[in-house]
């Protein structure tokens, strides 16, 4: 089945402690990125990759790391989390391709750092 | 920059009946995409229905369409026979450049039996 899975899917941490959060996809998928997801603001982009090791920033990448060490995993990092960071994460792939870029989405990791 | 307006935060409407979503959007791009997702309570994002701007006729997916309307700049999405199933936050997205999405706040939709 195709499909992008996120680990953990809750988490509840301190801040300051490090963290990742894992996405892999099994869909050959060139494209993969990283949302926050906050009320009244709908989804953000954190982080995208077009390939492996090629990331860049999107809309809200401060506080945040991300690597692309092979094509099917994107990991999320927060290396000191805080309490502005409790939110909806959604980790999203999709083909590279023109016309419609329809991003398949993970099932989404809900984080709350105290 | 590309924007996306959602200026109905909460919607509701009597199963069976048909309710429209607003989605207004704005970009400088020639060509684009117009996305609406479904988010029910349990989290996940789901995709409904896609249009083109180059697209000539508006986008169907089962009880699911899409009014586009490109000189208004508006993406209503219309679902037609309202099931209490369909409640939920539904999101409209516009491509944001690669293969970013822009996401518009959300509506809530409530539907009552």
């Amino acid at each position: 089945e195709a499909q992008v899975t996120q680990n953990p899917r809750y988490l509840i941490t301190v801040t300051g402690k490090k963290l990742t959060v894992t996405c892999s996809q099994n869909m050959n998928h060139e494209y993969m990125s990283w949302y926050r997801q906050d009320p009244g603001l709908g989804l953000r982009q954190i982080y995208y990759s077009m390939n492996v090791e090629v990331t860049d920033k999107g809309d809200v990448p401060e506080g945040y790391k991300v690597s692309r060490k092979e094509k099917r995993n994107f990991p999320l990092i927060l290396e000191s989390p805080s309490p502005n960071q409790t939110s909806l994460y959604f980790c999203a792939s999709s083909l590279t391709s023109g016309r419609a870029p329809e991003q398949f989405f993970g099932p989404g990791t809900r984080l709350t750092v105290l | 920059a590309q924007k996306i307006t959602q200026t109905q935060p909460g919607m509701f409407v009597q199963e069976k009946e048909a309710v429209t979503l607003d989605c207004t959007y704005d970009t400088s791009d020639p060509s684009y995409g117009l996305f609406w997702y479904k988010q029910p309570s349990s989290g996940e994002m789901i995709f409904l229905i896609y249009q083109g701007s180059y697209d000539q006729q508006n986008a169907t997916e089962g009880r699911y369409s899409l009014n586009f309307q490109k000189a208004r700049k508006s993406a209503n999405l219309v679902i037609s026979a309202s099931q209490l199933g369909d409640s939920a936050m539904y999101f409209c997205a516009i491509t944001g450049g690669y293969n970013k999405l822009i996401f518009g706040a959300g509506t809530r939709l409530a539907v009552h039996p």
